[in-house]
């Protein structure tokens, strides 16, 4: 059983809002990315975290933020929310930035409803 | 830019049947593949890589560069194959690009 937990598991806010989304990862891993899964969709790239620096960013915009902490848990924080990001947010932890070979574990992830 | 297609979002099949999901992508560098399995009310996991050339759960996968296609397959279905299936494509360091997802559904 992966060790990777997220909170909230359910949240609903309002349109223009802001939210922050957490995560521990598994035990050992210093690498932790977040995805974004619509409704129907395959997750989406958000960004990176690799010892509390950005190590990579999807095609999301700047209002969507992180960051991670020295215990290697991870925040995702989005500002003025919008109905289409409504979605599930999942956290993914894995050992390393730059081995190839390494698992890596998600999380249950977040379900965000902005109404 | 790298992509991942899975052209059925919904598959149906019956027990004991062969059960084929399609993965195709497209990856300037050498691809390293994998398919992602969520059953009900569970998480994503890793159900296998290409790299590994193993077989879980009866299932197997192989990557075809030629045809950029990384199908993943089972001889005989069980119920509980039944769940969302995803190919994903490594790029970079430890970031995954998925496609779609395939439903899988297996009838009795």
């Amino acid at each position: 059983e992966t060790g990777v937990t997220q909170s909230p598991t359910h949240l609903i806010k309002t349109r223009g809002q802001q939210v922050t989304l957490r995560c521990s990862s598994q035990s050992g891993h210093n690498t932790v990315s977040w995805y974004q899964q619509a409704l129907g969709q395959g997750p989406q790239f958000i960004f990176q975290y690799y010892r509390e620096e950005e190590n990579g960013r999807g095609n999301f915009p700047p209002r969507f933020s992180g960051l991670q902490f020295p215990n290697y848990s991870s925040e995702l924080n989005v500002n003025a929310l919008e109905l289409d990001d409504s979605a599930l947010y999942l956290c993914a932890s894995s050992s390393s930035a730059g081995r190839e070979g390494n698992t890596i574990y998600f999380g249950e992830g977040s379900w965000l409803t902005v109404v | 830019a790298q992509r991942v297609t899975q052209p059925e979002k919904l598959l149906s099949v019956f027990k004991g049947a062969p059960v084929e999901l399609k993965c195709n992508y497209s990856y300037s560098g050498s691809p390293e593949l994998f398919w992602y399995v969520q059953y009900s009310r569970q998480r994503l996991q890793l159900l296998l890589r290409h790299i590994s050339r193993e077989s879980i759960k009866g299932f197997t996968a192989d990557l075809n560069k030629g045809e950029t296609s990384f199908h993943l397959k089972k001889p005989f279905a069980q119920e509980e194959d039944s769940a969302m299936y995803y190919c994903a494509l490594r790029w970079g360091a430890q970031k995954l690009v998925f496609g779609q997802g395939t439903r899988l559904t297996i009838n009795p």
